[in-house]
């Protein structure tokens, strides 16, 4: 099956730094990437939708001067978590998914913790 | 607006069967998706439906009411394995994947 990376797995950072996250699909082209946050025992909630060579969209509620996404080419997306605060400490999974797939395949997730 | 509900969580036996139900109230239908997700860890693909029915694979199957907005996810010969949160998603008139909060599954010996 296709496979998508993520990474880091986890990363621990001070609050006002920045904090980026990888997301590549290893063995197909991704036309189209999502980012996910997840909070503890709660639905993943989708932040923006990004395809490649334009801008992402992002959903009501995310700010996009401090989530950026950049997707640059079709087998690269990152998430870039500017000025992070405690309560940006989440769980972030990336999804990709291509024109000859069905179904969605998902990174393996980054735990952020802002301290 | 558009929901999808699952119970929050399910308790079952070891080499029983456990039935996970979902009903769905989305803007268009595209499909539904059933995802398996092992706490800290990202989902993983389990079923896709988008015509009326039943689909099997194995020890898992899952049917589609498309009339009653309705889908169950079946498992068969449970194992401590299958202890996991089991997420139900449909795809809406955008083609966007709406999720359900899950469904956390106990597995008993």
């Amino acid at each position: 099956g296709a496979v998508v990376s993520q990474h880091p797995s986890w990363v621990i950072c001070k609050s006002g730094t920045s904090v980026k996250i990888e997301c590549r699909s290893l063995d197909f082209q991704a036309t189209t990437m999502f980012w996910y946050r997840q909070f503890p025992k709660q639905s993943l909630m989708l932040m923006a939708t990004s395809n490649e060579g334009s801008k992402a969209t992002y959903e009501q509620g995310v700010e996009k001067d401090k989530f950026l996404i950049n997707h640059a080419s079709l087998t690269l997306s990152t998430l870039t978590v500017t000025s992070a605060h405690p309560e940006d400490s989440s769980f972030y999974i990336c999804s990709a998914t291509s024109g000859g797939h069905t179904e969605a395949f998902f990174g393996q997730g980054t735990r952020l913790t802002v301290v | 607006g558009q929901n999808i509900d699952q119970p929050t969580e399910m308790t079952a036996t070891e080499g029983a069967i456990v039935q996970i139900n979902c009903t769905y109230q989305t803007s268009g239908f595209n499909g539904l998706f059933w995802y398996q997700q092992h706490a800290g860890e990202a989902p993983t693909f389990l079923s896709y439906n988008v015509l009326d029915g039943l689909e099997e694979k194995g020890r898992f199957s899952s049917f589609l009411s498309r009339s009653k907005g309705y889908s169950y996810l079946l498992l068969k010969e449970l194992q401590m394995k299958d202890s996991a949160s089991y997420l139900c998603a449909v795809k809406d008139s955008n083609y966007q994947l709406i999720w359900g909060a899950g469904t956390k599954l106990i597995i008993k010996p």
